[in-house]
């Protein structure tokens, strides 16, 4: 699976907007983008995913860089149950592609202030 | 929603007994369903690929004759820490997919602790 690139960290302010940044400049065509998030202690939660188009969902919005070379996550407003790591991962689905399983990089801690 | 349940949540276990920790898809059939470990500060990393009625797939690394997996429903994957050490101590997560398509998202336990003294 083509690697991705997150920042270690990231602070925000409760009820602001949050932007957390994916790289993964290797990305193949039938990649598909995944975001999941883990809270302490628990298991990753499932956030969003996309092929090429920006989605929307009630969690969260997934915006595609028009290369497909970079993905940003936005939570519209912060809470402070949204401090959790956030995990970007690809997904290869075409023919041939690996398997279905997921492999999860290092993540993005997000702090949420109050 | 699609819940995928882990037991135990928790289990302190001395060093050479065997440990076995149970996956269930509530309301749904997985075919599939996965094994990660996690140690403190630490990404998940993939143990195995449980596959029902079929021998599970293992990673590069993990010996699938300490770590026995076992699918031998739709709805059930066991993993079982055979003479486990402290080394094993870990957090051990498993999860599954709910449709087959290859894009859909994976639902993950809860997670069990282990501890192993």
């Amino acid at each position: 699976d083509a690697k991705t690139t997150q920042p270690n960290s990231m602070e925000s302010n409760e009820e602001e907007p949050v932007h957390l940044p994916c790289n993964h400049s290797t990305i193949s065509g039938t990649d598909y983008i995944h975001w999941y998030r883990q809270l302490p202690s628990q298991g990753p939660e499932y956030v969003i995913h996309g092929l090429t188009s920006n989605v929307n969902n009630r969690m969260a919005s997934l915006a595609i860089a028009e290369d497909r070379k970079s993905s940003t996550l936005i939570l519209h407003r912060a809470t402070l149950r949204d401090a959790a790591v956030y995990y970007c991962i690809l997904r290869d689905v075409g023919y041939g592609g690996a398997t279905n399983k997921l492999i999860f990089g290092t993540g993005t801690l997000l702090a949420v202030q109050p | 929603g699609a819940v995928v349940s882990q037991h135990p949540s928790w289990v302190i276990c001395k060093s050479g007994t065997s440990v076995k920790i149970e996956c269930r898809s509530l309301d749904f059939q997985a075919t599939t369903m996965f094994w990660y470990r996690q140690f403190p500060k630490q990404s998940l990393m993939l143990m195995a690929t449980s596959n029902e009625g079929s021998k599970a797939t293992y990673e590069q690394g993990v010996e699938k004759d300490k770590f026995l997996i076992n699918h031998a429903s739709l709805t059930l994957s066991t993993l079982t820490v055979t003479s486990a050490h402290p080394e094993d101590s870990s957090f051990y997560i498993c999860s599954a997919r709910e449709y087959s398509l290859d894009n859909s998202p994976l639902h993950f336990g809860n997670g069990t602790r282990l501890t192993v003294t």
